[in-house]
């Protein structure tokens, strides 16, 4: 079956631009995740839905950083005026719910590159 | 706080080999652990996940322990192949909601 889903696979883009990045879960997991992934680091967590809403968004890093999930399945990450420090690999994951027992797939990714 | 630590960053072993990568987390109090391989320019693929309450999980060649009171947890690779070079990662869950947190990762290198 379909795993999980990003586009675009990578992304140039100017300082102080506007980018969006989606994700398609698996169908039927009610949970997605984001992290973000710096060149040779483990992947860091930024957000996660349950449903529809943002269950923890601890992991924001600043109000430049924004993302929904409107019906419940595809979610969409917004990052406002980028900087070059925002460059990075930003991950997808969904699981059939959130919790303990539940194994989170991931996506392949966006690469994103603020020049 | 809450961190997870794999050392070494980096690994070579000759083909055959049977491996251990080491995993190791300040707090006690995790839910579950899960171990996950990644190939260069690659998403992260999930390995084995073994719950708190567990003290191991096995797959294939690959089994996984999990040490609570040591916070610690190992990934065996039994008869290593070439294949298998990639970046071993390990995460660990503190709450009951989903939030990973990941070690740096260990690359290894399988050589034929």
């Amino acid at each position: 079956g379909a795993g999980v889903s990003q586009t675009p696979s990578n992304k140039v883009t100017e300082k102080g631009k506007y980018v969006e990045l989606r994700c398609d879960p698996i169908s039927g997991h009610t949970a997605l995740y984001w992290y973000r992934q710096s060149l040779g680091q483990g992947p860091e967590f930024l957000i996660y839905f349950q449903g529809t809403g943002a269950a923890d968004d601890s992991g924001l890093p600043n109000d430049r950083f924004f993302a929904v999930r409107p019906e419940g399945s595809v979610s969409t990450l917004k990052i406002q005026r980028t900087e070059r420090g925002d460059s990075a690999v930003y991950l997808c994951a969904s699981s059939l719910a959130s919790g303990p027992y539940n194994e989170q797939f991931f996506g392949p990714g966006t690469r994103l590159t603020v020049l | 706080k809450q961190e997870v630590t794999q050392i070494p960053a980096a690994l070579s072993v000759p083909e055959g080999e049977n491996l251990v990568l080491n995993c190791s987390f300040t707090d006690s109090a995790i839910y579950n652990l899960q171990w996950f391989r990644q190939d260069p320019g690659k998403g992260l693929t999930s390995l084995l996940l073994i719950q708190s309450s567990q003290r191991e999980q096995t797959s294939g060649r690959l089994n996984a322990s999990l040490d609570k009171s040591s916070g610690r947890s190992t990934l065996y690779i039994a008869a290593s192949q070439p294949g298998d070079s990639a970046t071993y990662l390990c995460a660990a869950l503190y709450n009951q909601g989903g939030k990973l947190i990941f070690g740096q990762g260990t690359e290894l290198s399988v050589k034929p």
